[in-house]
């Protein structure tokens, strides 16, 4: 099947630094990809919709200028937390959708801020 | 509005016992797919299976099966002869014809006891 792949799978960094962690569709074209966020115990909340060659669309409360959403080309898609804060630390799944319409994860992006 | 429900944040089963995980939606759009996904430990999203609003029939795949009743708007997920390796995050998603992306339920934590 296809593959979705993230980098890094693991990041730490200091309050104030900005983080990016890319999102590459390995074996397919993806013009649509997805980031979501995942806090301990809970579920997958949609943060942005990522079109190639497009401005990203952010859900609603979710801070654009603070998430940066870039999706340069039909492979790779990255978001950059800017000024990364303590609160933002969080699990963070992307997802790339393939032209059969199926959407693949990828293994996901763990952040932790101190 | 999308919506979906899951209504039981863990079950603790018997293994090689059948498990059904409820799930509820709620969309005003007749077109619109259903997914089951699982997640391990790791956190990796593992799709399991794949209901469209118009299929005819209940999807299967090996040990799942989909039990989906349009006119009550469930889409429960039936796990047969449940093995320890079942033990995960489990959560229901959906996605319309009038949204691209896919929204989660907040899911069920299966207990597999030996």
């Amino acid at each position: 099947g296809a593959v979705v792949s993230q980098h890094p799978s693991r990041v730490i960094c200091k309050s104030g630094t900005s983080v990016k962690i890319e999102c590459r569709s390995l074996d397919f074209q993806a013009t649509t990809m997805f980031w979501y966020r995942q806090f301990p115990k809970q579920s997958l909340m949609l943060m942005a919709t990522s079109n190639e060659g497009s401005k990203a669309t952010y859900e609603q409360g979710v801070e654009k200028d603070k998430f940066l959403i870039n999706h340069a080309s039909l492979t790779l898609s990255t978001l950059t937390v800017t000024s990364a804060h303590p609160e933002d630390s969080s699990f963070y799944i992307c997802s790339a959708r393939a032209q059969s319409d199926t959407q693949y994860f990828g293994p996901g992006t763990r952040l932790t801020v101190l | 509005a999308q919506k979906i429900t899951q209504t039981q944040p863990g079950m603790f089963v018997q293994e090689k016992e059948a498990v059904t995980l409820d799930c509820t939606y709620d969309t005003s759009d007749p077109s619109y797919g259903l997914f089951w996904y699982k997640q391990p430990s790791s956190g990796e999203m593992i799709f399991l299976i794949y209901q469209g609003s118009y299929d005819q029939q209940n999807a299967t795949e090996g040990r799942y099966s989909l039990n989906f009743q349009k006119a009550r708007k469930s889409a429960n997920l039936v796990i047969s002869a449940s093995q320890l390796g079942d033990s995960a995050m489990y959560f229901c998603a959906m996605r319309d014809s009038s949204a691209s992306k896919i929204i989660f339920g907040s899911g069920t934590r299966l207990s597999i006891r030996p």
